[in-house]
């Protein structure tokens, strides 16, 4: 079955850009079949979702975030990327990659997610 | 933006009983073409990702059992535990996918009484 894996740094220092990129097994993100994304978890906090791509590079990103943030797809790889600028301490949280299941006009639910991985933003 | 909010923020309930779970959001997400609630239901287990147990509002997702289900339309919806188990300790999460930007609920916490 379809599988999703984070990996990037765990600490990153304020002003500068958090990286992540999310890993997919069991499914082929050039298949056009669904739209990839990433949420994030603060600590001990809800879930907020910040963007999601389409195979061929279309992004939608939160508009809360849109001005820091973009996204990427490698289908060579079978990974998307998140990239968000100019970090402070309220961007440390488990950040979640997961798969879209895809609508007419945008995306649905998010199913699976993976692991998660926690980001911390500190000097 | 749609928001969505949850009640109650936490919940106990014994062993075989019933837990019920609500969410409002701010405007409705029922979409009249289609007639279908753009709502989805998630559960989260302590260090665990969240998990999909419904979508449109009452479709049960493959392989949740069927003490879950889910029930309302427009801007109320409700999940149920017919009959709670320990294994339902959990955090419970609503999700609107009626417009972008999508939005969940708080959470709800539920234990056992």
């Amino acid at each position: 079955q379809v599988q999703l894996q984070e990996s990037g740094p765990g600490l990153v220092k304020p002003s500068q850009t958090l990286s992540l990129t999310c890993t997919v097994s069991g499914d082929s993100i050039s298949s056009g079949d669904y739209y990839w994304s990433w949420i994030r978890q603060p600590p001990g906090k809800g879930l907020e979702w910040i963007a999601y791509i389409y195979y061929s590079g279309s992004t939608y990103y939160n508009p809360s975030l849109k001005s820091r943030v973009s996204m990427s797809v490698d289908t060579s790889k079978n990974q998307f990327s998140l990239k968000l600028n100019s970090v402070t301490a309220a961007d440390t949280a488990l950040y979640y990659c997961a798969r879209v299941v895809p609508g007419p006009m945008s995306g649905y639910w998010f199913d699976p997610w993976g692991q998660g991985t926690l980001v911390t933003v500190s000097p | 933006d749609i928001v969505m909010t949850q009640s109650p923020d936490s919940l106990a309930v014994s062993l075989g009983e019933r837990a019920t779970i609500n969410c409002k959001s701010s405007q409705t997400v029922l979409y009249s073409s289609n007639n279908h609630n753009y709502l989805a239901w998630y559960q989260q287990k302590p260090g665990q990702p969240p998990k999909l147990l419904i979508y449109w509002a009452s479709t049960r997702e493959s392989g949740v059992p069927d003490r879950f289900s889910g029930s309302g339309s427009g801007t109320d919806f409700t999940l149920t535990i017919s009959s709670l188990q320990a294994e339902d300790v959990a955090v419970y999460y609503c999700q609107q996918y009626y417009d972008t930007p999508y939005s969940f609920g708080q959470g709800t916490r539920l234990e056992i009484k």
